[in-house]
């Protein structure tokens, strides 16, 4: 069972905004409005930021926010903080009733 | 305040067994699926199965069914991953995490994570 496609690394600068994206098929992504995604600092474990493509739980800043087009789903965060480096996690419902998480992108402030 | 608190590194040998728990707290444990992830050590995450500790219903990903089980004992809200004979590919870190919504799969609260060294 195969990961969902992210890029490697994505860099901003302060202040900056950048996009992740979060390829699958319709199997997955396309197929449901089921994307998730988490933040993981260094030795830590995994913060749930955006549920459902777009909605964020309560505490989670409105500077992230998602997003989904066909087959891509893609998490933009706005106003790039220091705190922001950290690897990002896309994850989505996948037919056959399992969960699949994507490949993870590192960003570097 | 919810959470989620697993017990301690292991280290083991190949071969050996080994059960490691989720203790959650602040929450009704019956009513919410909990999922395990591995990480393995510098990779991705990797959902690896859910419980649903109300009626122990179980859904494994493809690639871990048969090479670990899942359990949970309601009446000390506490879900388990157990292995029968461990692997040096078994290494990794564990997380146990609560599933907000079963068919969304988004999960809320997780655990701090067990480091599970396998090496002979």
């Amino acid at each position: 069972q195969s990961a969902l496609t992210q890029p490697a690394s994505v860099s901003g600068s302060l202040g900056q905004s950048i996009a992740i994206s979060c390829t699958g098929t319709g199997s997955d992504v396309g197929g449901y409005n089921f994307v998730s995604w988490y933040q993981q600092h260094p030795g830590k474990a995994p913060k749930l930021l955006i549920y459902d493509v777009k909605t964020r739980p309560s505490g989670v800043s409105n500077r992230f926010s998602g997003s989904k087009s066909g087959n891509t789903a893609s998490l933009t965060i706005s106003g790039l903080q220091a705190d922001d480096e950290a690897d990002y996690f896309c994850s989505s419902y996948r037919t056959t009733a399992t969960l699949v998480f994507g490949s993870g992108t590192k960003v570097t402030v | 305040e919810v959470q989620l608190v697993q017990s301690g590194t292991e280290v083991k040998k190949p071969g050996e067994s080994l059960k490691i728990s989720c203790k959650a707290s602040g929450y009704k444990f019956s009513d919410y699926w909990i999922a395990w992830v591995r990480q393995k050590p510098g990779k991705g995450l990797e959902w690896m199965g859910i419980i649903y500790p109300g009626d122990s219903d179980i859904t494994h990903r493809p690639s871990f069914q048969g090479q670990v089980t899942l359990s949970a004992d309601p009446s000390i809200s506490t879900a388990y991953l157990q292995w029968n004979s461990l692997k040096a590919s078994d290494t990794g870190i564990y997380y146990c995490a609560r599933l907000g919504s079963y068919r969304s799969g988004w999960a809320d609260y997780w655990g701090q994570g067990i480091l599970v060294t396998v090496s002979s």
